[in-house]
């Protein structure tokens, strides 16, 4: 249980154009998904949260008009990287959490991308 | 500001060697300290929750274990496929979000 994909797992793409990133769960609902990113031998770092039908929070320092993020469903959440540039280049990685008394954030595998 | 550190930063061991990795935090209020593992180029994979000083879980070859201050994992007799990043993470009682700790990279050789 508890599987989280994301689509796509690498993507290449020019610079000032847009990345779609989709980010599901699989076996159950998710309240709360997270968006992260992750640098070379470096640790998550977090990006964003979002919760089903409402805006996302942003953390200090992330452009939320370069990482346009939607939870539009309990089990489906997109991040889109708008007007890319070579320094946008990361692996970018989701996590979802089910309601409740459930703490665990459970972890999609990651997307790695490319900006030429 | 609720903070996580590990240490060793890297670690090598023969395999069937056992050790253990170190995690320390300061949170405002535990709600949970998590234990993930990462292989290169994939998400992080759910190992353990730890709830209250004292707690300790186990699976195969891990066991994880909770003080006040810190967490210890603990690799009984090692094998290669054991090798990876161990995360640690708390989540304080205010918010959802979880603070990370920058990982143990954990190399077991053959």
């Amino acid at each position: 249980g508890a599987v989280v994909s994301q689509h796509p797992s690498r993507v290449i793409c020019k610079s000032g154009t847009s990345v779609k990133i989709e980010c599901r769960s699989l076996d159950f609902q998710a309240t709360t998904m997270f968006w992260y990113r992750q640098f070379p031998k470096k640790s998550l770092m977090l990006m964003a949260t979002s919760n089903e039908g409402s805006k996302a929070t942003y953390e200090q320092g992330v452009e939320k008009d370069k990482f346009l993020i939607n939870h539009a469903s309990l089990t489906l959440s997109t991040l889109t990287v708008t007007s890319a540039h070579p320094e946008d280049s990361s692996f970018y990685i989701c996590s979802a959490k089910a309601g409740g008394s459930s703490y665990e954030q459970y972890f999609g595998p990651g997307t790695r991308l490319t900006v030429t | 500001e609720d903070q996580v550190t590990q240490s060793p930063e890297a670690l090598r061991l023969q395999e069937g060697e056992s050790s253990s990795l170190n995690c320390s935090y300061t949170v405002s209020g535990l709600r949970g300290l998590f234990w993930y593992r990462q292989d290169p180029g994939k998400g992080p994979e759910f190992l353990f929750t730890l709830y209250s000083a004292g707690e300790e879980k186990e699976k195969e070859r891990l066991k994880a274990t909770l003080t006040k201050k810190e967490s210890f994992l603990h690799i009984t007799a090692p094998k290669p496929e054991d090798s990876a990043t161990y995360l640690c993470a708390v989540q304080g009682n205010y918010g959802q979000n979880f603070v990370f700790g920058p990982g143990t990279r954990l190399s077991v050789l053959p």
